[in-house]
């Protein structure tokens, strides 16, 4: 089964620093992963997909993934944190197999943004 | 084009009490999800539909629940005789096809506190 690991449940960096948030994802067959971004009461929202197309997806909002086959990793960074960007953030993995469908999620990170 | 739509978006019921949330997916997706999150945890997948087919059902959907989709467009998910621990957020999503090639859209979601 398709799974993704958030390292980190909380992360904090300045206002103008690097973002830097983990996942790692295991999976039997290529990957399509996701980056979504739910902030407080309000539903997920998409901010970036890798479909096998090219390894460093740009998303919305300024932020970017790379997908690395040989660390099994999808991290999401972004260059210049914003207050704005203070919310929860989810990597997920398309769940595959025996007529599976739609996305095993991680457990979150909550990125801080300290001015 | 209107997003995911979810309704009530906050229920308080008392334990024993059924209650039905219902989702409005974006016009023309033809696949339908369930998900359900608790704090500090990333989305559980419980059901999918493709049109009015139930195609896939999580071991976390208990007998108590019950999803439907009649006509292929709007869906319910019914939770009969409530536990506290039901107590939850429940994520409705929807695309136009399977997650391994379209975006999955989610709604705002529905809090369900039982009480």
């Amino acid at each position: 089964a398709q799974s993704v690991t958030q390292l980190g449940s909380h992360v904090s960096v300045s206002e103008g620093a690097l973002v830097l948030l983990r996942c790692n994802y295991s999976s039997s067959v290529p990957p399509y992963l996701f980056w979504y971004v739910q902030y407080p009461n309000q539903g997920l929202q998409l901010l970036l997909k890798y479909t096998s197309a090219a390894t460093l997806v740009k998303g919305i909002n300024g932020f970017e993934a790379e997908f690395k086959k040989s660390e099994t990793s999808f991290h999401l960074t972004k260059p210049s944190a914003h207050m704005s960007d203070a919310a929860e953030y989810f990597c997920a993995v398309t769940r595959t197999g025996g007529g599976a469908d739609g996305l095993t999620f991680g457990k979150g990170t909550h990125l801080i943004i300290q001015p | 084009d209107t997003g995911v739509s979810q309704d009530p978006r906050h229920k308080i019921t008392k334990r024993g009490q059924n209650v039905t949330f219902r989702c409005d997916p974006i016009s023309e997706h033809n696949r339908l999800y369930w998900y359900r999150q608790t704090l500090g945890q990333g989305p559980e997948f419980l059901t999918y539909f493709q049109n009015e087919a139930q195609l896939e059902k999580s071991r976390l959907l208990s007998d108590r629940f019950s999803a439907e989709r009649p006509k292929g467009s709007f869906s319910t998910l019914e939770i009969q005789r409530t536990e506290q621990g039901d107590s939850a957020m429940y994520l409705c999503a929807s695309s136009f096809g399977p997650a391994t090639g379209n975006t999955i859209y989610f709604g705002e979601g529905s809090w369900l506190t039982v009480v």
